[in-house]
């Protein structure tokens, strides 16, 4: 079976500071990968996806990036943060039909001070 | 009209209770619908897909209602550890590729109550 592996679980980072946020996957090949952020009292926001090393969608426009430098492994990315980057941070893999859930790992929470 | 629409709660139960929870949704042509269960400072997990017919998994039942547009999950003899928010999930919209994304409501929040 699959496993979805996030690190670190936590992270306090003061504003203006880089991030990196790295998901990797285990058990699949080609796995459609996502990032999502779920801020305090609100839903999960999709903020990236991609199907396939290199291609990387971008569903919200903002001062985060993603990247995908091996099939299974997706880098979430900050030059500088901040403070309403704060959330939940969640990389999720769906298989690839239509009617496939999302299975996430663990989470990076986030605080942006 | 929001994409997906659930009542945030709380719904505060006793333990043994049945309890429902609907979503609704904006896109007609949407395809796949799910529940997923998110416990405090958690990731979210899947609970169950929603099929056309219903569908059941023990003490859980999810409806889909295609004319209305909206799902149900109805809980029967809840547990203490059904504690949990509970997120309604559709495939909304068309991204391009040949792929629907799937879209979260904010969850409704459920406590069992000894």
């Amino acid at each position: 079976s699959q496993t979805i592996h996030q690190w670190p679980a936590t992270l306090v980072q003061p504003v203006g500071s880089p991030l990196s946020l790295e998901c990797t996957v285990e058990g699949t090949s080609n796995p459609n990968l996502y990032w999502y952020r779920q801020a305090a009292g609100r839903g999960l926001q999709l903020l990236f996806y991609s199907v396939g090393i290199g291609q990387i969608s971008s569903e919200v426009p903002q001062n985060l990036s993603a990247s995908r430098p091996q099939d299974r492994q997706f880098i979430l990315s900050s030059k500088k943060l901040l403070l309403s980057d704060s959330g939940f941070y969640l990389c999720a893999n769906r298989g690839g039909r239509d009617n496939s859930p999302l299975h996430f790992g663990n989470g990076t929470r986030l605080t942006v001070t | 009209r929001k994409e997906v629409e659930q009542d945030p709660g709380p719904f505060n139960v006793p333990e043994g209770a049945t309890v429902a929870f609907n979503c609704t949704y904006s896109n007609s042509a949407s395809q796949s619908f799910f529940w997923y269960r998110q416990d405090c400072r958690k990731e979210p997990k899947l609970l169950m897909s929603v099929y056309s017919s219903g569908n059941e998994d023990g003490r859980f039942t999810a409806q889909l209602n295609r004319a209305s547009q909206y799902i149900s999950l109805l809980i029967r003899d809840s547990k203490l550890s059904d504690s949990a928010t509970y997120l309604c999930v559709v495939n909304l919209r068309y991204s391009g590729a040949g792929s629907y994304q799937l879209t979260f409501g904010k969850g409704t929040k459920l406590s069992v109550i000894p």
